[in-house]
This record gives structure tokens, sequence and C-alpha cells, in this order.
């Protein structure tokens, strides 16, 4: 079946202008995460949906990053007044129910960058 | 905080040598401890995963155990062919409130030559 996919696959922005970046979770999984990975750097967490619950988003870096999600299905993440801090590539994740011994499954992630 | 320490790379080895990464964490608790594995050019897919103490996770030759008294979880595989050649993630997964995440390390590059 289709995996994780994430749209676009790379994204080139200038300064101060606002990106969103969407992913589609795999069919039936009712847990997505959004990561960043910066370059020469370990994953970090930023924001995580299950089901209906609010989601957790204490790994957001500042209030110029927000996501949504509609129901269990896709989810995008937008970046206002972008930063040249903010090139990373941002990686999607979904997994079947959400729980901590639970796989997660990744998408190809989007690679931002901020000129 | 929940945090994961992996050694650094690149790591180059010559095709059959003997793979270690080492891997130790900081958790409360009894995370799930994975290793997650990234080929050139594509996405990060799970290579094995431990979910308690003592278990060992195995796949594709590789392998790791998840020892409690040393917080560790190291990767080994006894004869590294060039097509294990990628970026390395340890991890480690805990709930926390009803939320969940994954906490990863920094990554470790393996180049395999022949």
């Amino acid at each position: 079946g289709a995996g994780v996919s994430q749209s676009p696959s790379n994204k080139v922005t200038e300064k101060g202008k606002d990106v969103e970046l969407r992913c589609d979770p795999i069919s039936g999984h009712t847990a997505l995460y959004w990561y960043r990975q910066r370059l020469g750097q370990g994953l970090e967490f930023l924001i995580y949906f299950q089901g209906n619950s609010a989601p957790d988003k204490s790994g957001l870096p500042s209030d110029r990053f927000s996501a949504e999600r509609t129901g269990e299905s896709v989810s995008t993440l937008t970046i206002q007044r972008t930063q040249q801090e903010d090139s990373a590539v941002y990686l999607c994740a979904s997994s079947l129910v959400g729980g901590g011994r639970d796989e997660q499954y990744f998408g190809p992630g989007t690679r931002l960058t901020v000129t | 905080g929940n945090s994961v320490t992996q050694m650094e790379g690149p790591v180059t080895l010559s095709e059959e040598a003997f793979l270690t990464i080492n891997c130790t964490y900081t958790a409360t608790g009894y995370p799930s401890l994975f290793w997650y594995v990234q080929y050139p050019g594509e996405g990060l897919q799970l290579l094995l995963k431990a979910t308690k103490a003592d278990d060992k996770g195995s796949n594709k030759g590789f392998e790791a155990t998840y020892r409690k008294e040393t917080t560790s979880f190291h990767l080994e595989k006894g004869s590294v062919q060039v097509s294990d050649s990628a970026v390395y993630f340890c991890a480690l997964s805990r709930t926390q409130g009803g939320s969940e995440k994954l906490v990863f390390g920094k990554g470790t590059k393996l180049t395999v030559n022949p």
C-alpha cells in the first residue's frame, strides 16, 4: 500500500515569506508527527496529532510555526515569516495507534531552503 | 529530560568488518528503544526495536540489546556489506501526559567500502 507522502519535495523561499508543507499519512493511521532535521543534526520533534485529542505542540520552536490536521488525514505545517534558520528537512511520520511501542512510518521529507 | 547520545561518525569500514555503533540514553522509567536507518536518497525507516529490558531487536543481520543497567542500546552487525552504507539513528519513545514522541540521537553515518 501507499506510504507516507509529503509535498513539495523541495521548496526554496525568500526570507520573510510564508510556506506550507503537506503530509498525507498512511490510511488508517491515527497518529501523525512532524519532525525537523537540520543539516548534521538529529531529528527534532515538532508536533504530534492523535485522533481527536488536542495536539502536542511542545516541540514547535516559535509562534511562527503552526500545524493542522483534518480528522485522521492530511496535515499541513505552516511556517510564517520564514528565517534562514528554518532551513531544514521537514519529516512527517504516521503510526497506527500512537502508542509508545508503535512503529512510526516516515515520509521522504520536504527540503526547505530559505534564502 | 529524555535524551539519546550515539557515537559520532562518520564510520568507515571495509566489507565483512564487524560493526558497533554505540547508543546510550537518559530517560525516566522504561522507554522503548529503536534504531532507524536512512539510506542515501531514501526516507527514514525502522531497522529494529526493543520494548523492555533485555529484549534483543534484530533485522537484516543487525542486532541491539536493551540494557537497562547500562542504559544502552548498541547496534551491532557481524559482517557489513556495501549496501549497509547509510545514516543510523538511535531513538527512544516515551508516552508522557498522553502524548508521545520519538527522541533521536544525531545520527551516525556509515560507509562500507568494497
